[in-house]
Parts: C-alpha cells; structure tokens; sequence
C-alpha cells in the first residue's frame, strides 16, 4: 500500500535532549512537509523540501532542522533550542504542481 | 496577507441532521481551495478541492462544499451526519505549494 508513515506514533523526552522525528512516503512525491499542531492553533508549518537535497523554512523553523538525502525520507530534529518542543507533528507530501498535500498519522512529542 | 478563517470552533448537530461548516478565505486570486477531517490522535484526510470549474464538488463520505467568489466562502455541507463523522474540520487554501489551515471546527454528534 502507498502511503505516509511517521515514527514512532508517541515518543517522550527529557528537556535539553535532541529527537529526530521519522517521516517516510512511498507515494513517489517530490515534495514533503513538517508541520506542527497544538490545540486551537491548527497547523503550522515548519519545513518544506520540493527536491532531494534542497528545502525552505517554513513559518517556525527556528529550533528544528531538517534533511533530504532520499526522496523518500524527510526526518526532523527537534533540537534543544526549541522552547516549546512538546506538540503533534505531521508529514505531509504531495506532488510538484499538483496543490493538494497528504498525511501521516502523525508522532505526538511530549518533553519533560 | 492571505487566510482562512473557520468562525466556529464547536458545533453539535444531532445525528442525521444537516450539517455546514463555514470558511472563509482571503486572497487576491482564485486559490486551491481544500477541506481536511481529523479524528483524535490522527493525521489529516483530504475530503475534497476546489482548483476551478463548478462551483459545488463532492468529496468522500457524502460531503460537498460550494465555491462563493463573492462571499470570499467555500462552506462544506452534508445532508444528513452520522456519529462516525465527530472529528475536526480543516478548511485551507493553497498558495506557490504552500497551504494555509483554518484554525479547525470540532464536530459534535448528539445520539
């Protein structure tokens, strides 16, 4: 089956310590996404890649950081510079010039 | 700067009643115009867009939505809700490959 997966569905941290949230699609899309959810805000988004090795903050980047070495894989680190890391995180992808984006379930992030 | 705007957080329909869901758009164009439902603790499934032509499109699970340029709107509507159909409502327009998400509406279901 196609598809968007995210790892792992709930992952816990200590405050001060870096995570890596895994995103990975099978759908053959150039483009991928990060996006951030907290309660109320709707999504906001934090990355984006439209090639292999090349991508673009999005609205809140500042204390994550990203990567695209496969079209397929689209991982992102929530550094310890982020303030407020403990939130849902969702992948997207989509094609390039096609203008609607697909999920995954989603990694929810709680940091102590 | 362009947005969407979802004017009610909550609404509660009794089941197999009619729904709407409003939202609002700005922007200077015609935008790509979307709808997405959550459930608790789950990514986001696209219901159905608007790019251009007739202004009423179906999505999946009986929903519609209607294109109104004038009222600056693309409302989503369903005849008659069922309980599976309690979840959050994202409306968001795109734009250079970027979406914008309203803020969500949270659907209630009363038996």
């Amino acid at each position: 089956d196609g598809g968007i997966t995210q790892s792992p569905k709930y992952l816990f941290r200590k405050e001060g310590q870096n995570v890596t949230l895994s995103c990975e699609q099978n759908l053959n899309h150039d483009a991928m996404y990060w996006y951030r959810q907290d309660p109320g805000q709707g999504l906001r988004l934090i990355y984006y890649s439209q090639i292999v090795n090349d991508f673009q903050k999005g609205d809140i980047a500042e204390g994550y950081s990203v990567s695209r070495e496969k079209k397929e894989s689209f991982p992102l680190t929530v550094t310890s510079a982020q303030k407020n890391p403990t939130a849902f995180y969702l992948c997207a992808s989509g094609r390039t010039g096609a203008h609607e984006q697909y999920f995954g379930p989603g990694t929810r992030l709680t940091v102590t | 700067a362009q947005s969407v705007t979802q004017p009610d957080i909550h609404i509660t329909v009794s089941e197999g009643a009619s729904l709407e869901l409003r939202c609002n758009y700005s922007y200077g164009a015609t935008p790509y115009l979307f709808w997405y439902v959550q459930s608790p603790g789950q990514g986001l499934q696209l219901l159905l867009k608007y790019f251009s032509g007739d202004t009423l499109v179906q999505g999946i699970k009986g929903f519609e939505a209607e294109f109104k340029r004038s009222q600056s709107s693309f409302n989503l509507r369903k005849p008659s809700v069922h309980w599976s159909d309690a979840a959050e409502y994202f409306c968001a327009v795109n734009r250079d490959d970027k979406i914008i998400f309203g803020k969500g509406t949270r659907l209630h279901i009363l038996p």
